[in-house]
């Protein structure tokens, strides 16, 4: 298994640009997550899904949408890039969201300029 | 939700056991304690977890005290590698994983 992975590792964007982070697992887990981590700081929940055709809202949504078409994938997007949004961004999984618990991906470096 | 308060960093000699501490003096029957670390902005890894009973795996001890309102995450043999942020997360049953500012752990040589 590669368990949870997310592409691309680094990116750099400017003001105003959109972009889709990708995330994806491959443990048929129903659970997946996504986290934003500014510098010196711990995780905060952006959005998160239950199963496949589920969303919902974290502790910080906006400025992002995401779907899930499928159980392994959850792609983040950002739909018009701030200074702000500059962070590292972790997606997670789990198998249940009742009692499981998470496993995280290597994260994605986002620089907005 | 209980909240929990950890120290801001430790430090530890590297072969002695790092003792980490949690307090949740709010916790409630169906919360978990689960200990999460980071190392170095890599993606948080899962250590361990408990309800009430005291756990071991692999990596870790937790040890929950009887009235749960603290915990202890015991490395019995802390390495250079167990250099990381460690993060204490009270979690009810069916609710999402909130990540506070955690622990930084040193292991000096």
């Amino acid at each position: 298994n590669a368990g949870v992975t997310q592409t691309p590792k680094f990116q750099v964007l400017k003001t105003g640009q959109s972009m889709t982070l990708q995330c994806a697992q491959d443990m048929n887990h129903e659970y997946m997550s996504w986290y934003r981590q500014d510098p010196g700081m711990g995780l905060r929940l952006i959005h998160y899904s239950v199963g496949a055709g589920i969303t919902d809202q974290g502790e910080v949504p906006n400025g992002y949408n995401v779907s899930r078409s499928t159980t392994e994938d959850f792609p983040l997007r950002l739909l018009s890039a701030a200074p702000s949004q500059t962070s590292v961004y972790f997606c997670a999984s789990q198998g249940t969201f009742s009692t499981d618990t998470q496993y995280f991906g290597p994260g994605t470096r986002l620089t907005v300029l | 939700d209980a909240k929990t308060t950890q120290p801001t960093s430790m430090d530890c000699a590297e072969g002695r056991a790092a003792n980490l501490p949690c307090n949740h003096s709010t916790i409630s029957g169906n919360e978990y304690v689960y200990w999460y670390r980071q190392i170095h902005s890599q993606g948080p890894q899962y250590i361990i977890h408990g309800l009430k009973n005291n756990e071991t795996n692999e990596m870790a001890s937790l040890i929950i005290t009887e009235d749960r309102k603290s915990s202890t995450l015991i490395l019995p043999h802390a390495t250079l590698r167990d250099t990381a942020v460690y993060y204490c997360i009270v979690r009810p049953y069916g609710q999402n994983f909130v990540f506070g500012p955690g622990t930084r752990l040193s292991v000096l040589p």
